[in-house]
């Protein structure tokens, strides 16, 4: 069964920390997606990548990082927590070639920053 | 930015109703997606349907898209209490076919 795994499901983390949220996907995709969940605001896109060691910002990429070294795990990288990052994070992937066959998600890190 | 907007926000039916949701969304796009997000999870693809097409099934998922009004419309049938999560609804990002932008969803709640 195909899968995208992120390393924590849930994840408490004091301001000022740096923090790392790491994704793995074994289907062999090329893009991978980072999006942040808020009640109200739905998903929103953070940083992509379509290739290793390629990344692009979305649309709320500020106090966020990305990397991508090996082609099935792109991390998250929070360089310095901060309270309004408390949020549902979650990790997709696709594949260029069959793209309209949809992402797959993994289940999500609720982040709490205190 | 804001592509699809679902409507409407919350749903509440009971158990073996129908259910329907609205996305409406700005741009031309080439394909929309529906997608399910369980309680505290992931979302799972549900169902593409494509610019040329009007209406697509997958088992009790009927998915309509009218471009000319720029709207989808998503219909379960005989819906179970399983149904219970959020749906949205996806199109491909005015800046690149590869990045979908997601609405804010459909709650649906179906009551035993």
């Amino acid at each position: 069964d195909v899968k995208v795994t992120q390393s924590s499901r849930y994840l408490v983390k004091r301001t000022g920390e740096k923090v790392f949220l790491e994704c793995v996907q074994d289907m062999d995709h090329e893009n991978m997606f980072w999006y942040r969940q808020d009640p109200g605001l739905g998903l929103r896109l953070i940083y992509f990548s379509y290739d290793v060691k390629m990344k692009e910002k979305g649309d709320i990429p500020e106090g966020y990082s990305v990397s991508r070294e090996k082609k099935e795990r792109f991390s998250l990288i929070l360089e310095s927590a901060s309270t309004n990052q408390t949020s549902m994070y979650l990790c997709a992937s696709s594949s260029r070639d069959r793209a309209l066959y949809g992402y797959t998600f993994g289940s999500g890190t609720r982040l709490t920053v205190v | 930015s804001q592509q699809g907007e679902e409507d409407p926000q919350a749903l509440s039916i009971q158990e073996g109703e129908n259910a329907t949701m609205n996305c409406s969304y700005k741009t031309s796009i080439n394909n929309l997606q529906w997608y399910r997000q369980n309680s505290g999870r992931g979302l799972v693809h549900l169902i593409l349907i494509r610019s040329n097409e009007r209406e697509k099934h997958s088992g009790r998922l009927r998915v309509t898209l009218d471009t000319s009004k720029k709207s989808s419309s998503l219909l379960i049938t005989a819906s179970r209490a399983a149904d219970t999560a959020s749906y949205f609804c996806a199109t491909p990002s005015s800046g690149s076919a590869r990045q979908l932008t997601f609405g804010s969803g459909t709650q649906l709640t179906v009551l035993p």
